[in-house]
């Protein structure tokens, strides 16, 4: 079956400390992947997307940073976390007829 | 600029109260429209897919309908478990990666 893991689940990280968010999808090959965020009482912004392995596109110019090491890894990272950085960040996998199916989401709290 | 927009921002029903959701888009190209659902905490959960104008789709007491400019999802005789943000987005022809474009959302609250 085809599944989307998304971890950690929650994360409160100091200002100025490094990120790393992993998401893992199984069932599928060369997949389109995505993250996405959202802020509180607001829409999905797009972050980042891959269409393949090391190949990243970025929407919007920020203090993140993804990469692809692997055809079912999607990795968003950053080296100093600004308070600005604080929301719930979602990966998703493009499936087709279904448009996206998401990953379970990490609440990131920066303080 | 492509745009997508959801009224209202929130709306509360009683259950049993029946009513429309609206997302309209001003884009060029549409290649599909997407509605999901999202419980607090959690990842948007697929419900439906439009692809041309006059389309509809049901699931349950849901309908979802499209026109050239605008989509609805119709809620008849909403339960309590319907409260969630239910989201639209757009995919377009053209460009790369497949992106969806996604509105703010609708806050529905369905009280007993």
């Amino acid at each position: 079956s085809q599944t989307i893991h998304q971890w950690p689940a929650t994360l409160v990280q100091p200002v100025g400390s490094p990120l790393s968010l992993e998401c893992t999808v199984e069932g599928t090959s060369n997949p389109n992947l995505y993250w996405y965020r959202q802020a509180a009482g607001r829409g999905l912004q797009l972050l980042f997307y891959s269409v393949g392995i090391g190949q990243i596109s970025s929407e919007v110019p920020q203090n993140l940073s993804a990469s692809r090491p692997q055809d079912r890894q999607f990795i968003l990272s950053s080296k100093k976390l600004l308070l600005s950085d604080s929301g719930f960040y979602l990966c998703a996998w493009r499936t087709g007829n279904y448009g996206y199916t998401f990953g379970s989401g990490t609440r990131l709290t920066v303080v | 600029e492509d745009q997508v927009t959801q009224s209202p921002e929130a709306l509360r029903l009683q259950e049993g109260e029946s009513s429309s959701l609206n997302c309209s888009y001003t884009v060029s190209g549409l290649r599909g429209l997407f509605w999901y659902r999202q419980d607090p905490g959690k990842g948007p959960e697929f419900l439906f897919t439009l692809y041309s104008a006059g389309e509809e789709k049901e699931k349950e007491r849901l309908k979802a309908t499209l026109t050239k400019k605008e989509s609805f999802l119709h809620i008849t005789a909403p339960k309590p478990e319907d409260s969630a943000t239910y989201l639209c987005a757009v995919l377009l022809w053209g460009g790369g990666g497949n992106k969806l474009t996604f509105g703010t959302g609708t806050q529905l609250k369905v009280e007993l």
